[in-house]
């Protein structure tokens, strides 16, 4: 059985990076069946799309947060990464790790990791 | 970006009821769209995609129709389980976007 699981630091302060690795296990994340998202959710923009990757390194970023994310893959440890900069109240939302087939819906998804950003 | 706007925001029904939700694209998405029930505290779940086909382990009692601009979730028959915030999703076209969900509540 495929299980996600985020991991990160749960309060930040504004203009602080976030970031968050996604552990997979039941499954190589090196695959081309699927792509590796980021999804996050608020209550003020619901959910977002982050982006995606492959395991190769290829991304794609949603135009809103291109100039500040960015993905990461650690293939021998099963793990995909979101790093995101300068951060602020925005910013604040539950981040998925989610997997995502090549049709660009989200089949599987991680518990979430709830992220503040506040002075 | 295409929007994805879902109504009603709130629907209260009993078990039992059939239950429809409604999710309109700004513009025409062909069938690229996906379903997703969320409960209080948990990730969400894939029940449709393709507008139609049934995610595997989805109960029969979900189903998803429409093409273009309109699609319908429904609910075949409530059952106590099933009480829970749905989602739509396009992809037809990047990048991929959310409506802002329904939220199915005891009557």
């Amino acid at each position: 059985q495929v299980h996600l699981q985020e991991a990160g630091p749960r309060l930040l302060k504004p203009s602080e990076t976030l970031s968050v690795t996604c552990s997979v296990s039941g499954s190589s994340i090196k695959t081309n069946d699927y792509y590796w998202a980021w999804i996050r959710q608020s209550p003020g923009k619901g959910l977002e799309w982050i982006g995606n990757m492959f395991y190769s390194g290829s991304t794609f970023y949603n135009p809103s947060l291109r100039s500040r994310v960015t993905f990461s893959v650690d293939a021998s440890n099963n793990q995909f990464s979101l790093t995101l900069n300068s951060v602020t109240a925005a910013d604040t939302a539950i981040y998925y790790c989610a997997r995502q087939r090549v049709d660009n819906y989200f089949d599987l998804w991680g518990q979430g990791t709830l992220v503040t950003v506040s002075s | 970006d295409i929007q994805m706007t879902q109504s009603p925001s709130t629907l209260s029904a009993s078990v039992g009821d059939r239950v429809t939700i409604t999710c309109r694209a700004s513009q025409s998405i062909n069938i690229w769209v996906a379903w997703y029930q969320q409960k209080p505290g948990k990730a969400p779940r894939l029940l449709i995609y393709r507008a139609s086909i049934l995610e595997s382990g989805v109960p029969s009692r979900f189903s998803g129709s429409g093409s273009g601009t309109d699609f319908t979730l429904t609910i075949s028959s409530l059952q106590p389980d099933d009480f829970a915030t749905y989602y739509c999703q396009q992809y037809n076209s990047y990048f991929w976007t959310f409506g802002q969900g329904t939220k199915v509540e005891i009557k």
